[in-house]
């Protein structure tokens, strides 16, 4: 069974940019969560959905950023204007049935902005 | 608020044992987990333990609770170059799990 789909794997793109973050999360999995990884702040939870509805985003930064989940198999994470500051590694994770239970992450997309 | 802190680095000897810390803040949380995360890979679950529970053994991983003092440790046996990765551990915070900062454990052959 498939884990958990990111695409792209690496984006490259420069500054003012809009970059879109793809997720297909585990068939059957009703959460889906979106992190970003960097050195300096570690993990951080953006956005998390149940049910495809957005229940908690008080992590995304700015309204530069925007997620979607229009169906059950797939999510986006949109920045626009990118910056620099938003380089680092995105995840997407899916759950089954509480947002407590043991999440399942995709490997993640590198994001660099120059 | 939510904090769960973790000592950001351990280097051990291929064979010896290693012991990873954590320290959280919701003493209501159901289940603790511990993640590891390879290079170039997103986290994958290593275990877990319920809050019932003080300890839990599988394989070469031991898991001990401490609820008085909101401490939670992974001891690897035997650790091999492969265990060489970064440890998140993780409690049910407000929102979702919280995720500590991750632990890079570094094993020297």
């Amino acid at each position: 069974d498939a884990g958990v789909i990111q695409s792209p794997r690496h984006e490259v793109t420069e500054m003012g940019q809009e970059v879109t973050l793809r997720c297909k999360p585990i068939s059957g999995h009703d959460y889906l969560f979106w992190y970003r990884q960097t050195m300096m702040r570690g993990l951080e939870l953006l956005i998390y959905f149940n049910n495809n509805v957005p229940i908690d985003d008080s992590g995304m930064p700015e309204d530069r950023f925007s997620a979607k989940m229009p169906n059950a198999s797939f999510s986006t994470l949109k920045i626009q204007p990118s910056e620099p500051r938003d380089s680092a590694v995105y995840f997407c994770a899916s759950s089954l049935g509480s947002s407590y239970n043991e999440q399942f992450f995709g490997p993640g997309t590198r994001l660099t902005v120059l | 608020g939510e904090d769960v802190e973790q000592s950001l680095f351990l280097s051990v000897r291929e064979g010896d044992s290693s012991v990873i810390n954590c320290t959280y803040t919701d003493s209501s949380s159901t289940y603790l987990y511990w993640y590891k995360q390879e290079p170039g890979a997103g986290l994958q679950l290593l275990t877990y333990i319920f809050s019932n529970m003080d300890m839990k053994q599988d394989q070469r991983l031991t898991v001990l609770l401490n609820k008085k003092d909101k401490h939670l440790s992974l001891r690897i046996a035997d650790t091999q170059t492969g265990d060489s990765a970064i440890y998140f551990c993780a409690e049910a915070g407000r929102r979702a799990l919280t995720f500590g900062s991750g632990t890079r454990l570094q094993v020297q052959p």
